[in-house]
C-alpha cells in the first residue's frame, strides 16, 4: 500500500499570503489528522476530519481551516500568513482513529 | 485538555548503553501511543497500550503502561546507532484517538 502522500513538500510564501496544503491518505483509511510541528511547541494538533466531517479541532485560530473530500484526501488552509505560522505541517490518515501513519510533512516557511 | 510530561529532553548515550524514556500524566489515561521520529523525518507509530499494568517488548524494545495508567515508559536495550532519533508518546482523547497529544519528546543520541 502506498503511504500518506503530502503536497507540496517545500512552500516559501509572504506574510499576509495563504496558502493550501495537500494530503491523500492510506488507501481505505477515513480519518485524517492535521498537526504542526516546531521547535519551540513540539507536535501540535490541528484538526482531524473522519468521512468529510470535522471530528476533532485543536487550539489554533480560526486562520487554520481544513476540509476532507469524499475520497478521503484532505486540505488544510492557513490565510493571512504570520511569520510564527513557519512549521512542519504533518498529514496523519488511520484506518480506526487509533494508530497515526504520518507523511512526509509540507515545511512551510513565511518570510 | 489532556497533558503528558515526558522526560528527559535529551539523552546521549555510548552505543550498547540502555535508554529509557518516560511519560507522566496527572489525570487517568484511556491509551498511550509511542512514536519514532528519525532526524528530517515523520513520526512512526511503534505501539499503543490500553491496559492496566500493560507490558509489551519489540525485540529490544519494551513499552509499558503504569497500573493507575498515569505514566509510561519506552526502554531501549543495548542502544544501536539506527536508534537515533526522537521518541514521543502521544495520548488520544478519550472520545476520539484521532486527536493525539503529543509529549515533548526524547531526542536520543548514540555515539558509537
Amino acid at each position: 500500500k502506498a503511504g500518506v502522500t503530502q503536497t507540496p513538500r517545500y512552500l516559501i510564501k509572504t506574510r499576509g499570503q495563504q496558502v493550501t496544503l495537500s494530503c491523500s491518505p492510506i488507501s481505505g483509511h477515513r480519518s485524517v489528522s492535521w498537526y504542526q510541528q516546531t521547535p519551540g511547541q513540539g507536535l501540535q494538533f490541528l484538526f482531524e476530519y473522519f468521512s468529510e466531517t470535522q471530528r476533532n479541532k485543536g487550539n489554533f485560530p480560526g486562520r487554520f481551516s481544513g476540509r476532507q473530500f469524499s475520497n478521503s484526501r484532505s486540505e488544510m488552509n492557513v490565510s493571512t500568513l504570520e511569520l510564527g505560522d513557519s512549521a512542519l505541517y504533518l498529514c496523519a490518515s488511520s484506518f480506526t482513529g487509533a494508530e497515526q501513519y504520518f507523511g512526509p510533512g509540507t515545511r512551510l516557511t513565511v518570510t | 485538555g489532556q497533558q503528558v510530561m515526558q522526560i528527559p529532553q535529551y539523552q546521549h548515550v555510548q552505543e550498547g548503553e540502555d535508554f529509557t524514556t518516560y511519560c507522566n500524566s496527572s489525570t487517568t489515561l484511556s491509551n498511550i501511543q509511542w512514536y519514532k521520529q528519525r532526524p528530517g523525518g515523520h513520526p512512526v507509530f511503534l505501539i499503543q497500550l490500553v491496559k492496566s499494568g500493560e507490558v509489551k517488548k519489540q525485540k529490544r524494545l519494551t513499552f509499558q503502561f503504569g497500573e493507575a495508567k498515569k505514566n509510561s515508559s519506552l526502554h531501549i536495550t543495548a542502544t544501536q546507532t539506527t536508534d537515533v532519533g526522537t521518541y514521543f508518546c502521544a495520548v488520544g482523547s478519550g472520545t476520539s484517538y484521532g486527536k493525539l497529544t503529543f509529549g515533548q519528546g526524547t531526542i536520543l543520541t548514540v555515539h558509537p
